[in-house]
């Protein structure tokens, strides 16, 4: 079985401010992905980022960045300077791969983060 | 290309009706799925299939059914609908299921 955790349910920071939205995972598998999508008040699921379970480094594009921890089972996104249109839902997902045709995708319940101007 | 397309956007049904989710792509992608989204549950997979003419069930799959006779299209039936199939579902699709999934706009199904 595998599960993914988000413990935090709604997130406001000050604009500007740095934010980090964290993700744990559960899985027995050794060979898995995780991604994170963004759900903008819009409603549209917007990916943002794919990491497989060999690469633990972390990764930064331009204000966000995110933080692999095969250690604590931990794939955390940090929002930096964080702006209005940053005001999301985001989602963390897992898949694991395995040879037997039946992998699938398990969302977390998603952290819905509010930027106040 | 239009990415994924869904139709309806909105519908009302009546309980015990019948009704089918429409979900095309252009992107000759083999992996497509549908998920519904429910306030404080994230997106739950409903059913997906890997390629034309193989569907699997995903972890809701209960009233509703699928079928795929192509790579384009990935209809998703609901045989009598009920008030707990009140929910927004959202059609995907990818290259692999290991690869970003790309996501409809969603439809907004509401059960009366």
């Amino acid at each position: 079985a595998q599960k993914v955790t988000q413990a935090q349910t709604e997130i406001s920071v000050v604009e500007k401010e740095d934010v980090t939205l964290d993700c744990v995972y559960e899985t027995r598998d050794t060979t898995y992905y995780l991604f994170w999508y963004k759900q903008p008040p819009s409603g549209e699921l917007v990916f943002l980022i794919r990491r497989n379970s060999f690469d633990e480094q972390n990764e930064i594009s331009g204000r966000y960045s995110w933080n692999f921890q095969k250690s604590t089972s931990s794939f955390n996104f940090t929002i930096t300077a964080s702006q209005v249109v940053d005001s999301a839902v985001y989602f963390c997902a897992l898949i694991r791969r395995s040879n037997f045709g039946n992998e699938k995708l398990t969302f977390g319940t998603g952290t819905r983060l509010t930027i106040i101007p | 290309n239009a990415g994924v397309t869904q139709t309806p956007k909105f519908q009302v049904l009546k309980t015990g009706q019948s009704m089918t989710l429409q979900c095309a792509q252009d992107m000759n992608h083999e992996y497509m799925s549908w998920y519904r989204q429910d306030p404080g549950m994230g997106l739950r997979l409903i059913h997906y299939s890997v390629g034309a003419g193989i569907t699997d069930q995903g972890e809701v799959p209960n009233g509703y059914n699928v079928s795929r006779s192509t790579t384009e299209d990935f209809p998703l039936r609901l045989l009598s609908a009920a008030p707990s199939q009140t929910s927004v579902y959202f059609c995907a699709s990818s290259y692999s299921i290991a690869y970003e999934q790309y996501f409809g706009p969603g439809t907004r199904l509401t059960v009366t």
